[in-house]
């Protein structure tokens, strides 16, 4: 069984220019949540979908945005990328939500803003 | 709010030895907990998930307990390897019982000397 995938691995961005990151979840699990990680903050929680329905949502600003597809699949949108946004992002996939599962993550998307 | 705190932030023992990692929590009214293992630049690997109506989790070398009243975990690592040299993850749902909204702590990195 495939784990979760995300695309694109590494990104270069300038200030200011919008980015889309990728997120395929196992096959079979229905919700898909994504992550934040940097050195200084550590692992924050981004937002949440199921059933093409955002759950829950963090503590960030407008700019995040995401969406998810019928077949699962999830994209995150960055707009006015600032370089504070330089981080890894995780995205995570369980069957379904507030079943306490066990939440598998991909290898994520390395984002530097210059 | 949930809090989720780890210590020590950094950990070297030699090859050989066993050694336990600490998770704490504020909000002991928890639906479970999950300890990951991270390599550098990689994302997230599930180790352990403990329900909050066990004590106790064991896979291989590793073994996970949980005090729900006293809000600690410890990850036990027995007979230490190089290979075992990694960041440390122990997380928590939001109160919600969301497992989309995981709060994690800052994690151990671990350094196992040969």
């Amino acid at each position: 069984k495939a784990g979760v995938t995300q695309t694109p691995r590494y990104l270069i961005k300038t200030r200011g220019q919008q980015v889309t990151l990728s997120c395929s979840p196992i096959s079979g699990h229905r919700s898909v949540s994504w992550y934040q990680q940097t050195p200084g903050q550590g692992l924050q929680f981004l937002f949440e979908y199921f059933s093409e329905t955002q759950r829950n949502k963090g503590n960030f600003p407008g700019r995040f945005s995401g969406r998810q597809f019928s077949n699962s699949r999830s994209e995150m949108n960055v707009s006015t990328l600032e370089l504070g946004d330089s981080a890894l992002y995780l995205c995570a996939s369980e069957t379904l939500p507030g079943q306490g599962n066990e939440q598998y993550f991909g290898p994520g998307t390395r984002l530097t803003v210059t | 709010k949930q809090e989720v705190t780890q210590i020590p932030a950094a950990l070297s023992v030699p090859e050989g030895e066993n050694l336990v990692l600490n998770c704490s929590f504020t909000d002991s009214a928890i639906y479970n907990l999950q300890w990951f293992r991270q390599d550098p630049g990689k994302g997230l690997t599930s180790l352990l998930l403990i329900q909050s109506s066990q004590r106790e989790q064991t896979s291989g070398r590793l073994n996970a307990s949980l005090d729900k009243s006293s809000g600690r975990s410890t990850l036990y690592i027995a007979a230490s390897q190089p290979g075992d040299s990694a960041t440390y993850l122990c997380a928590v749902p939001n109160r919600g019982g969301s497992q989309g909204n995981l709060i994690f702590g800052k994690g151990t990195k671990l350094s196992v000397k040969p």
